[in-house]
C-alpha cells in the first residue's frame, strides 16, 4: 500500500494568514493526488484533483502543487469557514489511501 | 450536481452484518463516468477507503478489511449498497458514500468529487 504522510497534523493560524500543508507519498503517484476539507456535521468537500486542478466552485484561495512523491496544499488568506481538517489522498493505485489529516485551528 | 445520502441502521451488534445504502440524485448511477465508493472515519481517526464499484459491477475493495466487504449497485433505485460482515467495535465509524469521476475517454484514474454527509454507525451489544 502507498502511505501518505501529511504534515503538520495540526496548526494554529489567524484569519488572513497563508497556510501550507504538505503530503509525501511512500512511492511515486504521478500527479494523482486529491485534497479534501472535512468540517463536523458537513459533507466532505473535494477541493483539488490531479494535484493542482481546482474542483468546480472551489475558490482560488486554494491551490495545490507537486508531482511524484511531494505535494502541497496552500490556503491564502484564511477565512473563518476555512478552519477545518484537510486530507490528501492518492488515487494512482488501489487501495486508495489518505493522509492522516491536518487540523487547522483558530489562533 | 450529484447529491448522495447514506441510510441504514445506526446500531449494529458485534458479529452481525452492517448494511448501508447510498441514494444518488441529480444523475444516473449507471453513468459510465462514475465509480461509487464507501469511505469511513472511526471516531478521532482519519479516513479509510472501504471499496468502490463501477456500474458494470466491477468492484475494488480494501484488503485490510479481509474480504468482509460486499458492494453492489441497484440501477432501478439509483442506489448502491455496502455490507460489512462480522463487525466488531473497531468498525464503529462515520461511513461516507462518494462518487468518483472517471474520464472514460482519457482513462485517468477516477477521483472523488461528490460526497454524502456521512452516517455514524456504532457496533455495540
Amino acid at each position: 500500500d502507498i502511505q501518505m504522510t501529511q504534515s503538520p497534523s495540526s496548526l494554529s493560524a489567524s484569519v488572513g494568514d497563508r497556510v501550507t500543508i504538505t503530503c509525501r507519498a511512500s512511492q511515486g503517484v504521478g500527479n494523482y493526488v486529491a485534497w479534501f476539507q472535512l468540517s463536523p456535521g458537513k459533507a466532505p468537500k473535494s477541493l483539488i484533483y490531479a494535484a493542482s486542478i481546482l474542483q468546480g466552485g472551489v475558490p482560488s484561495k486554494f491551490s495545490g502543487s507537486g508531482s511524484g512523491t511531494d505535494f502541497t496544499l496552500t490556503i491564502s488568506s484564511l477565512q473563518p469557514e476555512d478552519f477545518a481538517t484537510y486530507y490528501c489522498q492518492q488515487y494512482n493505485s488501489y487501495p486508495l489511501t489518505f493522509g492522516g489529516g491536518t487540523k487547522v485551528e483558530i489562533k | 450536481q450529484l447529491q448522495l445520502q447514506e441510510s441504514g441502521p445506526r446500531l449494529v451488534k458485534p458479529s452481525e452484518t452492517l448494511s448501508l445504502t447510498c441514494t444518488v440524485s441529480g444523475g444516473a448511477i449507471s453513468s459510465s463516468n462514475y465509480y461509487w465508493a464507501w469511505i469511513r472515519q472511526p471516531p478521532g481517526k482519519g479516513l479509510e477507503w472501504i471499496g468502490s464499484i463501477y456500474y458494470s459491477g466491477s468492484t475494488y475493495d480494501n484488503p485490510s478489511l479481509k474480504s468482509r466487504v460486499t458492494i453492489s449497485v441497484d440501477t432501478s433505485k439509483n442506489q448502491f449498497s455496502l455490507k460489512l460482515n462480522s463487525v466488531t467495535a473497531a468498525d464503529t465509524a462515520v461511513y461516507f458514500c462518494a462518487g468518483q469521476y472517471y474520464d472514460l475517454w482519457r482513462g485517468y484514474p477516477p477521483y472523488f468529487d461528490y460526497w454524502g454527509q456521512g452516517t455514524l454507525v456504532t457496533v455495540s451489544s
